[in-house]
């Protein structure tokens, strides 16, 4: 079964600077995406970026950017020139195309960002 | 306008109660998903419906039963309410495909079982 790990609970950022939120996933697949989802205390769930497994390229989404490893299963999220209103929880999330077709969540990570 | 959304928001209930929360997508995508997010904020998946027939069922009790009327549609029912069931259901959906597409999710129901 594929699973999703992220090993920091909480981080802390102060304002301006880079934070890197770690996230490994566990699959057999070799075609999947890789996600990243921002929840604020609203809890609505927001799309910050999105990686597809066979692209070597790391994506990038203004602020924010990707170091995917595929051999070393590996999807980091870097956060630059972090803001107040980038403090939420931070789900790194895998789907598997041609499998289960479900999201599979990492447990999340929450973000504080000091002024 | 709202892509995913979902009533109610927000439900306070009694043991033993029987609710329904209800979803609609007007994004024309032919998968639609309940997730269960616990007081821990752990997501896990419930349901998966493509076009109104069952795809994933993750050994979610039979107290709930999801009910597809039509694609654009997803409504999630629960029997005999206990205390666990208290958690935030998100709605969700997604292109048959995924590739190159992404899960969009509802605001999410506050469910609490008192």
């Amino acid at each position: 079964a594929q699973t999703v790990t992220q090993s920091q609970p909480e981080m802390s950022v102060q304002e301006a600077e880079t934070v890197t939120l770690s996230c490994t996933y566990d699959t057999s697949e070799s075609d999947y995406y890789l996600f990243w989802y921002k929840q604020p205390p609203s809890r609505q769930m927001i799309l910050v970026i999105r990686q597809e497994a066979y692209k070597q390229q790391n994506a990038t989404e203004n602020r924010f950017s990707v170091n995917f490893q595929k051999a070393a299963k590996s999807f980091s999220l870097k956060i630059s020139d972090s803001q107040l209103g980038d403090a939420a929880m931070y789900f790194c999330a895998y789907f598997a195309s041609g499998g289960s077709e479900k999201l599979v969540f990492g447990k999340g990570t929450k973000l504080t960002v000091n002024p | 306008d709202t892509a995913v959304s979902q009533t109610p928001k927000y439900l306070v209930t009694q043991m033993g109660n029987d609710k329904s929360i209800k979803c609609e997508q007007n994004l024309g995508h032919d998968t639609m998903y309940w997730y269960k997010q616990d007081s821990k904020k752990f997501l896990k998946i419930m349901f998966s419906y493509n076009n109104k027939e069952l795809i994933i069922n993750e050994t979610v009790p039979n107290r709930f039963s999801p009910k597809s009327p039509d694609k654009a549609h997803l409504n999630l029912h629960i029997n005999s309410l206990e205390l666990g069931d208290s958690a935030v259901y998100f709605c969700a959906s997604s292109p048959r495909q995924v590739q190159g597409n992404t899960i969009y999710f509802g605001e999410g129901s506050w469910l609490t079982v008192v």
